[in-house]
């Protein structure tokens, strides 16, 4: 079945330094949503891509969507402690499919 | 900013006993979904709902599992014999559309089967 993976598991950065997440599917993806997820909390929608070599930026986020469909990228400029969290990337794999397909996860650590 | 809420926050029941996770999506979503998450691991869909029936549903998603939408605003999954495996938080979501729109998940319900 479709996988997508997310590299790397674990980050842990010191206060100030960039963050970057990636995502990989086995499959061409009609859309890429990631989310945030608290310690604890329930994911929570950061953005949606929906364009090859699509980019977006949320004040210190950037989001990509690949060429291909089949992968992307959130990359954090600065991490603050606010950032802590697991960042899940998710797609579907077709646009008539209810089934949102999530990453792996990756865990970020922010030391102050 | 209206919230899908979900009951009870925390479950502990004994394997073998019926569960039932209430919902209460988004009043003007119409797409209605349960996704699980086992300690440590990734989301994973169970099954979407719309015009009071399942849309898609998963392999996870067996014979033990059925939803319903008792009424106007609830959202129900059950689990009739529970496993230890059961054990997860169990979010529900909803939408507005299917496909490219915003999914948004309630605080989920921690099950914990002993």
């Amino acid at each position: 079945g479709q996988q997508v993976m997310q590299i790397p598991q674990y980050q842990h950065v010191q206060e100030g330094e960039d963050f970057t997440t990636y995502c990989n599917s086995s499959t061409t993806l009609s859309n890429i949503q990631w989310y945030k997820q608290r310690p604890g909390g329930h994911p929570v929608f950061l953005i949606q891509l929906v364009k090859s070599g699509e980019v977006k930026k949320q004040k210190r986020l950037t989001f990509q969507f690949g060429e291909a469909k089949k992968n992307s990228s959130l990359h954090i400029t600065a991490t603050q402690t606010t950032d802590v969290g697991t960042y899940f990337c998710a797609g579907h794999g077709t646009y008539n499919t209810d089934k949102l397909i999530f990453g792996t996860g990756t865990r970020l650590q922010v030391f102050p | 900013e209206p919230e899908v809420t979900q009951t009870p926050s925390h479950q502990v029941t004994q394997m073998g006993q019926e569960v039932i996770l209430r919902c209460v999506p988004i009043s003007n979503h119409l797409y209605f979904y349960w996704y699980r998450q086992i300690l440590g691991q990734k989301v994973e869909f169970l099954v979407s709902f719309y015009n009071n029936e399942i849309s898609e549903k998963s392999e996870i998603f067996d014979d033990q599992f059925s939803v319903e939408r008792p009424d106007g605003s609830n959202f129900t999954l059950k689990i009739r014999s529970t496993k230890l495996e059961d054990s997860a938080m169990y979010f529900c979501a909803s939408s507005p559309g299917t496909g490219l729109n915003t999914i948004y998940f309630g605080e989920g319900s921690w099950l914990t089967v002993v």
